[in-house]
C-alpha cells in the first residue's frame, strides 16, 4: 500500500524559505520509473502542479516556480524534499505531494496517482 | 488564456447524467493529449479518476466506478468527464490535467452540485 505524508512548518514570514518534506511509504524512489511530485492548492482555488522528481533524477519543475524550486530526494529514508525561496502571502496554500511514474509504453509521464493528505502553509508577517 | 478551461460550477439531479466539459486553449489540439480526470472533496486531496485519449488509450483508475468514463468533443477542442447515474457522493469539485511543454497543467476546476 502506498503511502505519503507532507510535513513542515504552518507558517512562515514573506521573504523566507520554505522547506518541506514528504515521507513516503509502499515503494522506493531507487524503482525505474518512479516518481513524487508536488502540487499545491491556495484556499478556495485550483490545483497548480509545482514539480517532480524521478528514480533518475530527472527534476521537471512549473515554468513558472521553477527559478524559486529545488526539489531532491533521500531515496535511503523514502524522503524527497521541497525548498520555495523568496515565500509570498500569495504562497499560502496546501502543499501536497503525490506518487507518480513514468510510463514507459506511452514515453510519457503518468499522473499523480496517490496523494498526501496535504499540509497547510501560511505565508504571514 | 489559460490552457485549461473548464466551467466553474454545474448542477445535476441524482440519477442524471452530467458532462463536465475541460476545453483546451486554441493552438493545442486535444487530439494528441491524454486528458486526466481528478474528483476532490472538501477537506481531502484530490482522488485520481481516469484517463482519456482515445478509446483504444484510456483507463480508468483504481476503484473507480464504472459510472465515471472520458470521451473527447473534437469540434470543441475539449476533453468530457461524463458521470451517470448521479449520486449525492458525486458532489465535489473536479479538475482536469494535461501534460504540456514538459509540465503538468491543471484547469481551474468545476464544482459539480449534485440537487
Amino acid at each position: 500500500q502506498i503511502t505519503l505524508k507532507e510535513s513542515g512548518p504552518t507558517l512562515v514570514k514573506p521573504t523566507q524559505t520554505l522547506t518541506l518534506t514528504c515521507t513516503f511509504s509502499g515503494f522506493s524512489l531507487s524503482t525505474s520509473g518512479v516518481g513524487v511530485g508536488w502540487i499545491r492548492q491556495p484556499p478556495g482555488k485550483a490545483l497548480e502542479w509545482l514539480a517532480l522528481i524521478y528514480w533518475n533524477d530527472d527534476k521537471p519543475y512549473s515554468p513558472s516556480l521553477k527559478s524559486r524550486l529545488t526539489i531532491t530526494k533521500d531515496t535511503s529514508k523514502n524522503q524527497v524534499v521541497l525548498t520555495m525561496t523568496n515565500m509570498d502571502p500569495v504562497d499560502t496554500a496546501t502543499y501536497y505531494c503525490a506518487h507518480s511514474y513514468y510510463d514507459f509504453r506511452s514515453g510519457f509521464p503518468a499522473p499523480m496517482d496517490v496523494w498526501g493528505p496535504g499540509t497547510p502553509v501560511t505565508v504571514s508577517s | 488564456q489559460a490552457v485549461l478551461t473548464q466551467p466553474s460550477s454545474l448542477s445535476a439531479s441524482p440519477g442524471a447524467s452530467a458532462s463536465l466539459t475541460c476545453t483546451l486553449r486554441s493552438g493545442i489540439n486535444v487530439a494528441t493529449y491524454r486528458i486526466f480526470w481528478y474528483q476532490q472533496k472538501p477537506g481531502s486531496p484530490p482522488r485520481y479518476l481516469l484517463r482519456y485519449r482515445s478509446d483504444s488509450d484510456k483507463q480508468l483508475g483504481s476503484g473507480v466506478p464504472s459510472r465515471f468514463s472520458g470521451s473527447k468533443d473534437a469540434s470543441a477542442n475539449a476533453g468530457i468527464l461524463l458521470i451517470s447515474g448521479l449520486q449525492s457522493e458525486d458532489e465535489a469539485d473536479y479538475y482536469c490535467m494535461i501534460w504540456h511543454s514538459s509540465a503538468w497543467v491543471f484547469g481551474g476546476g468545476t464544482k459539480l452540485t449534485v440537487l
